[in-house]
């Protein structure tokens, strides 16, 4: 098992310019979630997704879209980056059982400038 | 609104000198309380969760415990490789299956 993989895992973009950060887990978990982490701020959610079809804003949402393309895939968009969203990203995925644990991907390292 | 906050922010300890770090939690209800560790570079890995106040879990040279109001997570004896940051975090029982995290405790262990 992979467990979450995530690409790419460095991404440099200037002002404006749009992409998208993927994410995959082979655990067949339902929810999947996007965070960012920045220095001193610990993990802020950003999009939450309970199950596929269905999305649910995190605490900082704004300036990114998502995709739930299936049950195990789980994409994330910034349509006109800004330097503000310089920060590294953490796809995860919940095993909804007894544990309710959270399994990370690798992250990827965003540079706007 | 779900806190959480983890002191101290930085931990420089020597190898075998064995200390705690503190979570302190407000929410309306929990459900869990988590800890992950984070290698530099690395996604966070999980460690442990908690359910109820007064539980205990322990592996290796870790133990964390849980009250009411906060979590501590006690390192025995430490060795170099248990330096990384540790994460706590908790999920509320109306929190539809989000988690709030802390902002870490970055640990140091030197030979």
């Amino acid at each position: 098992n992979a467990g979450v993989t995530q690409t790419p895992k460095f991404q440099v973009l200037k002002t404006g310019q749009s992409m998208t950060l993927q994410c995959a887990q082979d655990m067949n978990h339902n929810s999947m979630y996007w965070y960012r982490q920045d220095p001193g701020m610990g993990l802020r959610l950003i999009y939450y997704s309970a199950s596929e079809g269905t999305t649910d804003k995190g605490e900082v949402p704004n300036g990114y879209n998502v995709s739930r393309l299936n049950k195990r895939e789980f994409s994330l968009r910034l349509e006109s980056a800004a330097p503000s969203q310089t920060s590294v990203y953490f796809c995860a995925s919940r095993d909804s059982g007894m544990a309710d644990t959270q399994y990370f991907g690798p992250g990827t390292r965003l540079t706007v400038l | 609104e779900d806190q959480v906050t983890q002191s101290p922010e930085a931990l420089r300890l020597q190898e075998g000198e064995s200390s705690s770090l503190n979570c302190s939690y407000t929410v309306s209800g929990l459900r869990g309380l988590f800890w992950y560790r984070q290698d530099p570079g690395k996604g966070p890995e999980f460690l442990f969760t908690l359910y109820s106040a007064g539980e205990e879990k322990e592996k290796e040279r870790l133990k964390a415990t849980l009250t009411k109001k906060e979590s501590f997570l006690h390192i025995t004896a430490p060795k170099p490789e248990d330096s990384a940051t540790y994460l706590c975090a908790v999920r509320a029982t109306d929190s539809w299956g989000k988690f709030q995290f802390g902002a870490g405790t970055q640990v140091v262990v030197t030979p």
